[in-house]
C-alpha cells in the first residue's frame, strides 16, 4: 500500500469549488505530518503551494492566492488542498507530499480538470 | 535569485552509471539553511525523491531506501555545485531529473534532464 494516496483525476466547474485529497497509509497519522502540496503544469516542474500541518502552523507560498488552503481530515486520515472560485488556469496536476522517516514520499497525483 | 542549471548525459546504458550535476548560483551548497535533493519523474513512477545532501557543520544525506544501494550525492563547494551518481541503472530508471534546493520546502528546480537508459 502506497504511503499517499491521491484520486487520478478529479473534474469541477469554473468558479466551483474543488477537494483533492491525500490519504496516508493506514498506521501513518495524518495529525503528526504537514501535508505540502505542489502544482505542476505541462513541461514545468512542479511549484509549491502551500504547507498545512495545522491552522496556526501552515506556510502559504508566494504569490500563491489565498484561494487556495490547507487542512486534515482526522477521521479520514488525510490531508485536503481546497481550490475555491476554480479558474481556467488551475488546470494541472497537484501532488501532495510529506517527510516520513527522513525521507521525502510523493503522492501519485491528482489531475485537475476545470470545465 | 537562486538559479539552478543541470548537465550530464541524457542516454546511460544498463549497467552503467548515471551522473548529472546541478551548478548552484545565488546560494551556497553549504549554505546552513538549505539542503540539495534530486527528485526524478516518470509516467510509470510518478514523483520519486531520490535524496540530498546538506551542510549542519558537517555534511550529511539522505537517500531514497529504494535507491539506497546505488545512490551517490556529493557536494562540491569549490565550484558550488552537487552531483548525483545512480549505479548499475536500468530502463526503469529512465526519467525526468531534477535538482532541487529545499528550504522549507521545495523552492527552486533546476529546468530537468530526460535521462534515457537503453543500449
Amino acid at each position: 500500500q502506497a504511503v499517499l494516496t491521491q484520486p487520478s483525476s478529479l473534474s469541477a466547474s469554473p468558479g466551483a469549488s474543488a477537494s483533492l485529497t491525500c490519504t496516508l497509509r493506514s498506521g501513518i497519522n495524518v495529525g503528526t505530518y504537514t501535508i505540502y502540496w505542489y502544482q505542476q503544469k505541462p513541461g514545468s516542474p512542479p511549484q509549491y503551494l502551500l504547507r498545512y500541518r495545522s491552522d496556526s502552523d501552515k506556510l502559504q507560498g508566494s504569490g500563491v492566492p489565498s484561494r487556495f488552503s490547507g487542512s486534515k481530515d482526522a477521521s479520514a486520515n488525510a490531508g485536503i488542498l481546497l481550490i475555491s472560485g476554480l479558474q481556467s488556469e488551475d488546470e494541472a496536476d497537484y501532488y501532495c507530499m510529506i517527510w516520513h522517516s527522513s525521507a521525502s514520499v510523493f503522492g501519485g497525483g491528482t489531475k485537475l480538470t476545470v470545465l | 535569485q537562486v538559479e539552478l542549471q543541470q548537465s550530464g548525459p541524457g542516454l546511460v546504458k544498463p549497467s552503467q552509471t548515471l551522473s548529472l550535476t546541478c551548478a548552484i548560483s545565488g546560494d551556497s551548497v553549504s549554505s546552513n539553511s538549505a539542503a540539495w535533493n534530486w527528485i526524478r519523474q516518470s509516467p510509470s513512477r510518478g514523483l520519486e525523491w531520490l535524496g540530498r545532501t546538506y551542510y549542519r557543520s558537517k555534511w550529511y544525506n539522505d537517500y531514497a531506501v529504494s535507491v539506497k544501494s546505488r545512490i551517490t550525492i556529493n557536494p562540491d563547494t569549490s565550484k558550488n555545485h552537487f552531483s548525483l551518481q545512480l549505479n548499475s541503472v536500468t530502463p526503469e530508471d529512465t526519467a525526468v531529473y531534477y535538482c532541487v534546493r529545499e528550504d522549507s520546502y521545495f523552492d527552486y528546480w533546476g529546468q530537468g534532464t530526460l535521462v534515457t537508459v537503453s543500449s
